[in-house]
């Protein structure tokens, strides 16, 4: 069993809903979590990152962690035509330096 | 991205043959690491750096080696090249490895198929 699971998609949804993505994972040990995008033929880049549980929100993104369930989720509200891309999750433990992919799931957003 | 060059973007070889793939970086960034990425897998760390010839291993780092002579430069070598080594490889720099940091900066990639 992967230490962090993400469901591939693709997911599509008409423009201007709302985009909710999610991973969980099993090691409890994960403290920090990231959310990249990567466009096709480009590299990841960051979009949120979080230490505790709760909310985060920047823009039109939340990340939310609750760390009880092992569930970390992302919400992208009033998605874009722009948004259509892949998203992977990502987790650290409190020591190391190594991060932890989930497999990412691609997102559609129609016009 | 993030003043990081990979090269090549894309290459064709045969098995049994080494490849070298090169990550530039004009960061001055301390750290550097080397993933790949397949379908359903994510991405992989192969080896990383933490400075001028320092480097360490990571998740999946039999039949790589690498080599960083220069703060700009990290070289992934793959000895003798075998298909399960078709991947996408992606470079990335990160600025330090605290607490508040973990933003990583990544290449555009070099797509490797190995026939």
């Amino acid at each position: 069993q992967k230490e962090v699971e993400q469901d591939p998609g693709p997911l599509s949804v008409p423009e201007g809903a709302i985009v909710s993505l999610n991973c969980t994972y099993s090691n409890s040990a994960f403290q920090y979590f990231m959310w990249y995008r990567q466009y096709s033929r480009k590299g990841p880049e960051l979009l949120m990152y979080t230490y505790s549980s709760g909310n985060k929100e920047d823009g039109r993104f939340t990340a939310q962690v609750d760390k009880s369930s092992k569930y970390i989720s992302l919400f992208i509200r009033d998605s874009q035509p722009s948004d259509s891309a892949t998203y992977l999750c990502a987790m650290r433990k409190a020591a190391g330096n190594k991060l932890t992919f989930g497999g990412g799931t691609r997102v559609l957003v129609k016009p | 991205d993030a003043g990081i060059t990979q090269s090549p973007r894309h290459k064709v070889t045969e098995t049994g043959t080494p490849v070298t793939l090169r990550c530039h970086q004009t960061e001055n960034h301390r750290y550097m690491y080397w993933y790949r990425q397949d379908p359903g897998h994510g991405l992989r760390l192969i080896h990383y750096s933490y400075g001028v010839k320092d480097t360490d291993k990571g998740e999946v780092s039999d039949g790589y080696s690498v080599s960083r002579s220069k703060t700009e430069d990290f070289l992934l070598t793959l000895e003798s090249a075998t298909s399960s080594q078709t991947s996408v490889y992606f470079c990335a720099i990160s600025e330090s490895q605290g607490l508040t940091n973990e933003k990583l900066f990544f290449g555009s990639g070099t797509q490797l198929s190995v026939l």
